[in-house]
């Protein structure tokens, strides 16, 4: 079966400081990989999506970029975090096909 | 024009009641559509899928589709008070390279005892 593994579940970080946030999926090839960023109480934002090694759309531009390095992991990632930077971040994929998408359990970032 | 809106709520509803969430896409060539629940704090996770027009009907829970009007709908019968969450739609485009994943902004349901 297929599973999701993103980490870490909670982090906080100072103001200018790096971020990486790593995702993983196992049990499936050539998934479609995608971020998404939720403020408290609101819908998903679209970060970036993959559909393929090496191939990212980038939705919003900002300070938070995206890598795709192998098949089946995606990178997450920012030279200097904002303090607007802050929020749920969850990384997901799915199929080319008509099944759901599947989400990791998501990374709680605080930037201080 | 948002891509997939949902009606905004939040949306408040005694417990047995039937809970109605809404909601329109625009792209007409839309071709599976996904309702999922999230509990505050928590991910995503399916409740239903629904591909064609009519009525899709699993346990409690109602799915409606209709292409002609560009709306989907979940019904929500006898809600629990463990019904309560953020409920949010998401509108999909078929094919083999599209990746784009498009989901409303989310309604946010409270069923009280």
């Amino acid at each position: 079966s297929q599973t999701i593994h993103q980490w870490p579940a909670t982090l906080v970080q100072p103001v200018g400081s790096p971020l990486s946030l790593e995702c993983t999926v196992e049990g499936t090839s050539n998934p479609n990989l995608y971020w998404y960023r939720q403020a408290a109480g609101r819908g998903l934002q679209l970060l970036f999506y993959s559909v393929g090694i090496g191939q990212i759309s980038s939705e919003v531009p900002q300070n938070l970029s995206a890598s795709r390095p192998q098949d089946r992991q995606f990178i997450l990632s920012s030279k200097k975090l904002l303090l607007s930077d802050s929020g749920f971040y969850l990384c997901a994929w799915s199929d080319r096909g008509r099944t759901e998408a599947f989400f990791g359990q998501g990374t709680r970032l605080t930037v201080v | 024009q948002k891509e997939v809106e949902q009606n905004s709520g939040p949306l408040s509803v005694p417990e047995g009641a039937i809970a109605s969430l809404n909601c329109t896409y625009s792209d007409r060539v839309s071709q599976s559509f996904f309702w999922y629940r999230q509990y505050s704090g928590k991910s995503p996770e399916l409740i239903m899928s629904i591909y064609s027009n009519g009525d899709k009907e699993d346990g409690r829970f109602t799915a409606q589709l209709n292409k002609a009007s560009q709306y989907v709908s979940l019904l929500i019968r006898d809600s629990q008070p463990s019904d309560s969450a953020t409920y949010l739609c998401e509108a999909r485009v078929g094919g083999t390279s599209y990746g784009k994943l498009t989901f409303g902004q989310g309604t946010i349901l409270t069923v009280h005892p």
